[in-house]
């Protein structure tokens, strides 16, 4: 079975500095990894993903993230945050064994609030 | 571009009731899979159907059925509602099999059992 553990249940951070959310995933095969993040009142939209090739991608709004497969880990990363990434995030992994039916796993998200 | 839609956007309903929740995938999308988020969690995977057959099916009692339609859209029923149940189920669609493609989430029901 796979899990996903968000470190960070709560972030609270001022604006132009740096963030890192961390996420782990336990699953012993190939996986495809996902960031989402759910605006105030908005539903839940693709940041980023990680399918294969280049362990650090880039995604929408300056985010990237980096795949460290060693270490089952996919954490966020921007180098200067706005007010309007106030959101939550969700990281995310489907393990992929050919027959792609297990379903996304989610961790229990990060709520992060940028102050002014 | 339509993205995927779902109704009715609030529903209450009575322990014991019985519910139907609907959704639309975007225009192309052939797999539909269906999510429940309890507040303070993230999403939790209920269903994955493709082809309108079952693909896939999370850790849910069988009081949670789904089917999907020649076009594609999709039905959620939960039968025997209990108040855990309340919660916000979201649809997500992908173009084939979700396992290797991106799934684009719909803005949910949100469902209160009283």
């Amino acid at each position: 079975a796979q899990s996903v553990s968000q470190h960070n249940h709560h972030v609270i951070l001022s604006e132009a500095a740096s963030l890192e959310l961390g996420c782990n995933y336990s699953y012993g095969g190939t996986v495809n990894l996902f960031w989402y993040v759910q605006y105030p009142g908005q539903h839940l939209q693709l940041l980023l993903k990680y399918f294969s090739g280049d362990p650090l991608v880039k995604g929408i709004k300056g985010f990237e993230a980096e795949f460290i497969k060693s270490k089952f880990s996919f954490n966020l990363r921007k180098p200067s945050v706005q007010w309007s990434d106030t959101a939550e995030y969700f990281c995310a992994v489907n393990g992929y064994s050919g027959g792609g039916a297990d379903g996304l796993t989610f961790g229990k998200g990060t709520h992060l609030i940028i102050q002014p | 571009d339509t993205g995927v839609t779902q109704s009715p956007t609030h529903l209450i309903k009575t322990r014991g009731q019985q519910v139907t929740l609907r959704c639309s995938p975007i225009s192309g999308h052939k797999s539909v899979s269906w999510y429940q988020q309890v507040l303070g969690q993230g999403p939790q995977f209920i269903f994955q159907y493709y082809e309108k057959e079952e693909r896939g099916r999370g850790n849910f009692p069988d009081r949670f059925s789904a089917r999907q339609f020649p076009n594609y859209s999709s039905e959620l029923n939960v039968n025997a509602l209990l108040l855990g149940d309340s919660a916000l189920y979201l649809c997500a669609s992908s173009p084939g099999l979700a396992g290797a493609e991106t799934q684009y989430f719909g803005p949910g029901t949100r469902l209160l059992v009283l």
